[in-house]
């Protein structure tokens, strides 16, 4: 079966600028999470979303937001681009209520220059 | 969750055993042992779990000491396709509000051919 997509691979910002990244889940999961991972603080959770509520967040500063819609797609959000943006976003989709682990997507190279 | 430690590298000649420790000297009772690995600039893949049991999978084995406080995870035939960032993490297993993974430091296993 297909596994998690993220869409764009990479992505070129500039300072001041948003940007939308995208995240389809594998079909039949229901929860979906992001994380940010950079050289400096390695794989760090943003938020998770679960039927389109999100139900758990990291402590990241709220220019950086994201929704869930009802076919368990996911999109993050970061407005105010800042350099310190320029990371690897990944996106992981469970079945929750279970200890099965997450799968994770190739993720999003974001470059804020 | 639990904290983990892991040894920041490894090395392993290819064709040997792969032995990975991790100590979770402050596991609970509910939370599984998880591990995943990360090759370079590639999305986390699972690899496998357990809560106190022994675990085999067609990728690796997963080793639980009685008490809960460390585990071992073993690749039996490392090849150089097996050099990845390994994170071991404990976590509730069954999701109640919401869930996330926290990743330590890892141990960045290299395997020498």
């Amino acid at each position: 079966k297909a596994g998690v997509t993220q869409t764009p691979r990479y992505l070129i910002k500039t300072r001041g600028q948003q940007v939308t990244l995208s995240c389809s889940p594998i079909s039949g999961h229901r929860s979906v999470s992001w994380y940010q991972q950079t050289p400096g603080q390695g794989l760090q959770f943003l938020f998770e979303y679960f039927s389109e509520t999100q139900r758990n967040k990291g402590n990241f500063p709220g220019r950086f937001s994201g929704r869930q819609f009802s076919n368990s797609r996911s999109e993050m959000n970061v407005s105010t681009l800042e350099l310190g943006d320029s990371a690897l976003y990944l996106c992981a989709s469970s079945l929750s209520r279970s200890p099965n682990g997450y799968t994770f997507g190739s993720g999003t190279r974001l470059t804020v220059v | 969750d639990a904290k983990t430690t892991q040894p920041p590298s490894m090395d392993c000649a290819e064709g040997r055993a792969a032995n990975l420790p991790c100590n979770h000297s402050t596991i609970s009772g509910n939370e599984y042992v998880y591990w995943y690995r990360q090759i370079h600039s590639q999305g986390p893949q699972y690899i496998i779990h357990g809560l106190k049991n022994n675990e085999t999978n067609e990728m690796a084995s997963l080793i639980i000491t009685e008490d809960r406080k460390s585990s071992t995870l073993i690749l039996p035939h490392a090849t150089l396709r097996d050099t990845a960032v390994y994170y071991c993490i404990v976590r509730v297993g069954r999701e109640t509000s919401g869930s996330r993974l926290t990743f330590g430091e890892g141990t960045q296993l290299t395997v020498n051919p």
